[in-house]
């Protein structure tokens, strides 16, 4: 079983620049995550989708930001136009709907934002 | 809110030496708790889970950690460690009533292990 998968792995883009981030989730997972890791500091959590639906977006820094998930299956993350401060690396993770506890999320590889 | 916070922020030790990583959580309900690991080079992977029941969790590689609701604790065990063992490790909580929402991670600990 394929698993979760993000390009590009690194992004090196000037400041005002435009970056589209994808991740494609393990096939049949329904709940989608963006989380963010800045240097040094703790992975934090961007949004949720659950199929095409954002659940939560209450992680999402600013308007600068925008997640799709058309079709409930890849997603993607759009910084327009980015700053400084969003360098860092963006993880992003599935898992399936499972009624009961918090289900187990399945990592990507990170995509690392370098931004100039 | 929730959050979780680890003691250590680098850790070494030599290979054989016993290892305990502290990881305090903060959130008043009902909580899940895991610890994550990112070896070089690869991806986050769940290093063991506590949803409820027996606190003593055992995980893949050796590890295990103990759920002490009391200390608000979850703290990473391991007897032994060994060269491989060298990687960040991530603390992390989420609330319990739900089956799927938002991890809330610790700084992690980089844990050296030399040969």
């Amino acid at each position: 079983e394929a698993g979760v998968t993000q390009f590009p792995s690194h992004s090196v883009i000037e400041k005002g620049q435009t970056v589209t981030l994808r991740c494609d989730p393990i096939s049949g997972h329904d709940n989608l995550y963006w989380y963010r890791r800045v240097m040094g500091k703790e992975i934090k959590f961007l949004l949720h989708f659950v199929k095409e639906s954002k659940q939560d977006e209450s992680g999402m820094p600013n308007n600068r930001f925008l997640a799709e998930r058309t079709g409930g299956t890849y997603s993607t993350l759009k910084v327009q136009p980015a700053e400084l401060e969003d360098s860092g690396v963006y993880f992003c993770a599935s898992s399936p709907e499972v009624s009961g506890h918090t289900d187990t999320q399945y990592f990507g590889p990170g995509t690392r934002l370098t931004v100039l | 809110a929730q959050s979780v916070s680890q003691h250590n922020h680098h850790v070494i030790l030599s290979e054989a030496a016993s290892l305990e990583l502290g990881c305090n959580y903060s959130y008043g309900g009902t909580v899940n708790l895991f610890w994550y690991v990112q070896y070089p080079g690869q991806h986050l992977q769940l290093l063991l889970k506590y949803f409820s029941g027996d606190p003593l969790v055992k995980g893949i590689k050796g590890f295990e950690a103990e759920f002490i609701k009391s200390k608000f604790s979850f703290n990473l065990r391991k007897p032994s460690v060994q060269w491989s063992d060298t990687a960040e490790y991530f603390c992390a909580s989420a609330p319990g009533y739900s089956s799927a929402s938002k991890i809330i991670f610790g700084s992690g600990t980089r844990l050296s292990i030399r040969p």
